[in-house]
């Protein structure tokens, strides 16, 4: 039980932004959003995190909706390199030592 | 800074064989640390966890075990291989801190093929 629904994929041309969607209408109020990825024959990796406030790091940007049962990973300018399968995960109290990793979305990136 | 080492990177073990996966972290002391599977094209599933030495969950029941002989070690083991736990194998550890804030690193992973 990922508790967060996201995409199977998704597709997009290179430098061009990607908006990534992941709902979770069951989020408390004190669970934090986080994304990470996964590139081919590697493990994941952290991207970004937050809790109410959209947040921006080098790797992307993380939009959250006021009511926090959505938010949106954006990449503003895809490279090939960002083809990967992207994980959205609730990281709180009520999911103990685990981090739950879901189907996620495989971003595809086209030339 | 910290870092997680496992190996083999990559292995071929004959079915009925023995496994043994090795994992460390290095700047850290008492990590969280996990064992997760990855099937070809599939998602991650946790098998084991520990949260210090000697103290082992399983997640999945199967043929495999896990131990923590020491603070940084947790080794993924199996004394009779199965065609059916071939995959990719991540170890990982969790920097704890204020509780939902906390990040997963994970190893380099440790590819196994049972044929």
């Amino acid at each position: 039980d990922a508790k967060t629904t996201q995409p199977n994929s998704m597709e997009s041309n290179e430098e061009e932004p990607v908006h990534l969607p992941c709902n979770h209408s069951t989020i408390s109020g004190t669970d934090y959003i986080h994304w990470y990825r996964q590139l081919p024959s590697q493990g994941p990796e952290y991207v970004i995190h937050g809790l109410t406030s959209n947040v921006n790091n080098r790797m992307a940007s993380l939009a959250i909706a006021e009511d926090r049962k959505s938010s949106t990973l954006i990449l503003h300018r895809a490279t090939l390199r960002d083809a990967a399968v992207y994980y959205c995960i609730l990281r709180g109290g009520d999911y103990g030592q685990n981090f739950v990793f879901g189907p996620g979305t495989r971003l595809s990136v086209l030339p | 800074s910290q870092t997680i080492h496992q190996w083999p990177a990559t292995l071929v073990q004959p079915v009925g064989s023995p496994l043994s996966l090795e994992c460390t972290v290095e700047g850290t002391s008492n990590p969280n640390l996990y064992w997760y599977r990855q099937a070809a094209g599939r998602g991650l599933q946790l098998l084991f966890y520990s949260v210090g030495i000697g103290q082992i969950s399983s997640e999945v029941p199967q043929n495999l075990s896990a131990s923590r002989p020491q603070d940084r070690q947790f080794i993924l083991s199996s004394k009779k291989l199965l065609l059916s736990d071939s995959g990719f194998y991540l170890c990982a550890w969790i920097d704890l801190g204020t509780w939902g804030r906390n990040t997963i690193y994970f190893g380099e992973g440790s590819w196994l093929t049972v044929v």
